[in-house]
């Protein structure tokens, strides 16, 4: 098992420019989500999902789409990219209880809007 | 909703020194609790977790957490810390709202241990 995979590793953006951001897990789970995480605020979540075709926003979605066709692949979409949006970026799937059961996490984006 | 602190965003000790991480959530009604450890330039692990019954729960690599219901804690213990054990730790509480449930992350604590 691959686990959670994420692609790219390393992103530069300019202002403006959109970019998908790519999550795959092999393990068959339900939920997946996306998490940013910014020095000292923790991880905060962006969009998560709870099976194919269903969707929801998190904390922090202004600026961000999802969608989930498949139970496997979950990509995040930026828009229009804004250095806000600089940031290590997680994508995470667990079994359906997410409150009950571990997320795996992938290595994770690290994201330079300049 | 759900919050979660954790008291001291960077702690230091010394090798084999205790390790005391400090975690107190805001849900009066006794929630699914984590400690995630998150070492350099990875992603997230779980250490260990609460759900139901031991509120003594052991981990992985010598950790241990115990779950306090009337001080709303879940703190993160290993009695003699190693060079290893430098990472990022995070507790998480579980949240549900509208039927989804959710987890909340508190803001982390750096771990340094010292020769």
């Amino acid at each position: 098992n691959a686990g959670v995979t994420q692609t790219p590793k390393f992103q530069v953006l300019k202002t403006g420019q959109s970019m998908t951001l790519q999550c795959a897990q092999d393990m068959n789970h339900e939920y997946m989500s996306w998490y940013r995480q910014d020095p000292g605020m923790g991880l905060r979540l962006i969009h998560y999902s709870v099976g194919a075709g269903i969707t929801d926003q998190g904390e922090v979605p202004n600026g961000y789409n999802v969608s989930r066709s498949t139970t496997e692949d979950f990509p995040l979409r930026l828009l229009s990219a804004a250095p806000s949006q600089t940031s290590v970026y997680f994508c995470a799937s667990s079994p359906l209880r997410v409150g009950r059961y571990e997320q795996y996490f992938g290595p994770g984006t690290r994201l330079t809007v300049t | 909703a759900q919050s979660v602190t954790q008291l001291g965003s960077h702690v230091s000790v010394s090798e084999g020194a205790l390790v005391l991480l400090r975690c107190n959530y805001s849900s009066s009604v006794p929630p699914y609790l984590f400690w995630y450890v998150q070492y350099p330039n990875q992603g997230l692990q779980l250490l260990l977790k609460y759900t139901t019954g031991a509120t003594l729960v052991k981990g992985i690599n010598g950790f241990e957490a115990e779950f306090k219901k009337s001080e709303t804690s879940f703190h993160l213990t290993k009695p003699s810390a190693h060079m290893s054990d430098a990472a990022e730790y995070f507790c998480a509480v579980s949240e549900t709202q509208g039927g989804s449930e959710k987890l909340v992350f508190g803001k982390g604590t750096k771990l340094t241990v010292n020769p």
